[in-house]
């Protein structure tokens, strides 16, 4: 069974600092089965990041993925008070075929 | 634009079934490119990936609820359906169904909560 562990598990930054979001797997995860999401309150998950670094439609280049293997990175440059939210990584292919980490919640000061 | 719109019952009983629907609108639920499937998340709790379905009916679900789940096809209505038997309270959660563009899930519906209950 993959498990995805996400840390930290709360971040607490300024707007306009840089967020630095970790995603690390229990086994190898094909770069291509990785992505990211973000859940604001009362919403839908929303994908930002899929293929480990391709970024959605209309998704802001603020936004970027990177990583391999066990080890993925979510980086937002220059915050911005709606980023506070949720954040999910998720992977497919593995056993079981998709899981998500247990997210890591983005405090906006 | 693609809508995904989850409908069934809010609550329901211990040791019942729970079932869900998702009417898909604004393209086609036969189209080739996709797997549809149903995310949960408890309530103040992460994402659960339940399973997920191709038009032609192949499905493939989480192994953990893996006796217990079914998720159907009806592409004569654009829907697909979520049955989980023999529920308890760990079932309560906010259901989602998506939609599954090769290995993520590009479009959600807005959620639905599913209270378990006597």
């Amino acid at each position: 069974e993959i498990v995805l562990t996400q840390s930290p598990v709360t971040l607490s930054l300024s707007p306009g600092e840089r967020a630095t979001l970790s995603c690390r797997a229990s086994q190898s995860v094909s770069s291509s089965y990785l992505a990211w999401y973000q859940q604001k309150p009362g919403q839908a998950p929303k994908v930002l990041i899929y293929g480990a670094s391709s970024r959605a439609t209309g998704i802001p280049d603020r936004f970027s993925g990177s990583g391999s293997g066990t080890d993925f990175t979510l980086t937002i440059s220059r915050l911005e008070p709606e980023d506070c939210a949720v954040y999910y990584c998720q992977q497919y292919g593995g056993s079981p075929p998709c899981s998500f980490g247990q997210g890591t919640k983005l405090e906006i000061k | 634009q693609l809508q995904l719109q989850e409908s069934g019952p809010g609550l329901v009983k211990p040791s019942e079934t729970l079932s869900l629907t998702c009417t898909v609108s604004g393209g086609s639920i036969s189209s080739s490119s996709y797997y549809w499937g149903w995310i949960r998340q408890p309530p103040g709790k992460g994402l659960e990936w339940i399973g997920s379905i191709y038009y032609s009916g192949s499905t493939s679900y989480n192994a953990s609820l893996n006796s217990r789940v079914t998720i159907s096809v009806d592409t004569s209505k654009n829907q697909f359906s979520l049955k989980l038997n023999s529920v308890t309270a760990a079932d309560t959660a906010v259901y989602y169904c998506t939609r599954q563009a090769s290995h993520y899930f590009d479009y959600w519906g807005q959620g639905t909560l599913v209270t378990v209950s006597s």
